[in-house]
């Protein structure tokens, strides 16, 4: 079974534009997570999806938004970048959520110039 | 709010000593605990996981952890290091019936000397 997987790996873009970040979960999977993980911060939950509704959000502003879509596939979206949102983007899925075993992606690395 | 603390930032540790890294978590209810290890430019690897039953657990690549309730941790152990255990190892606490959002602790970068 195939794994979670990023498009794209790699991403340069500069201050003030917008990012679209792509996810799809592990087959059979309906619960997709992302995540930051920046230097100064560590590893940040930012939300989750679960059968296309936000079931949890992090505290993270407005500027990231989320969606996912009936085949489970998830995009995470952000607006009006910033120097310090410079950071890898991990998405990680799930059969449901909840106590469960999250396996994660291999990351989009962004970065903001 | 549930948190995680790693105290040890680096650890260096000889090829076929002993490696213990520490875990403590704060959370109010039965914590869901998990072990993810981090090669460089990789994503997150499960090492593995305490969800409730026996409080040492086995995971993959040799390592096993144990929960201690009393002492609010979750140390990860393995008896004999590679040099392919070079990486950066997270702790981390599941909200369990609240979601799936993980804490997770500041990780622990382990560099293995030949």
């Amino acid at each position: 079974k195939a794994g979670v997987t990023q498009t794209p790996r790699y991403l340069i873009k500069t201050r003030g534009q917008q990012v679209t970040l792509s996810c799809s979960p592990i087959s059979g999977h309906r619960s997709v997570s992302w995540y930051q993980q920046t230097p100064g911060q560590g590893l940040q939950f930012l939300f989750e999806y679960f059968s296309e509704t936000q079931r949890n959000k992090g505290n993270f502003p407005g500027r990231f938004s989320g969606r996912q879509f009936s085949n489970s596939r998830s995009e995470m979206n952000v607006s009006t970048l910033e120097l310090g949102d410079s950071a890898l983007y991990l998405c990680a899925s799930s059969l449901e959520g909840g106590a469960e075993t999250q396996y994660f992606g291999p990351g989009t690395r962004l970065l903001v110039l | 709010a549930q948190s995680v603390t790693q105290p040890d930032i680096h650890i260096t540790v000889s090829e076929g000593a002993s490696l213990e890294l520490r875990c403590n978590y704060s959370y109010g209810a039965t914590p869901y605990l998990f072990w993810y290890v981090q090669s460089p430019g990789q994503g997150l690897q499960l090492l593995l996981k305490y969800f409730s039953g026996d409080t040492l657990v086995q995971g993959i690549k040799g390592f096993e952890a144990e929960f201690k309730r009393s002492q609010s941790s979750f140390n990860l152990r393995k008896p004999s290091v590679h040099w392919s255990d070079a990486a950066e190892y997270f702790c981390a606490v599941g909200a369990g019936a609240a979601g799936n959002k993980l804490t997770f602790g500041g990780g622990t970068r382990v560099l293995v000397k030949p």
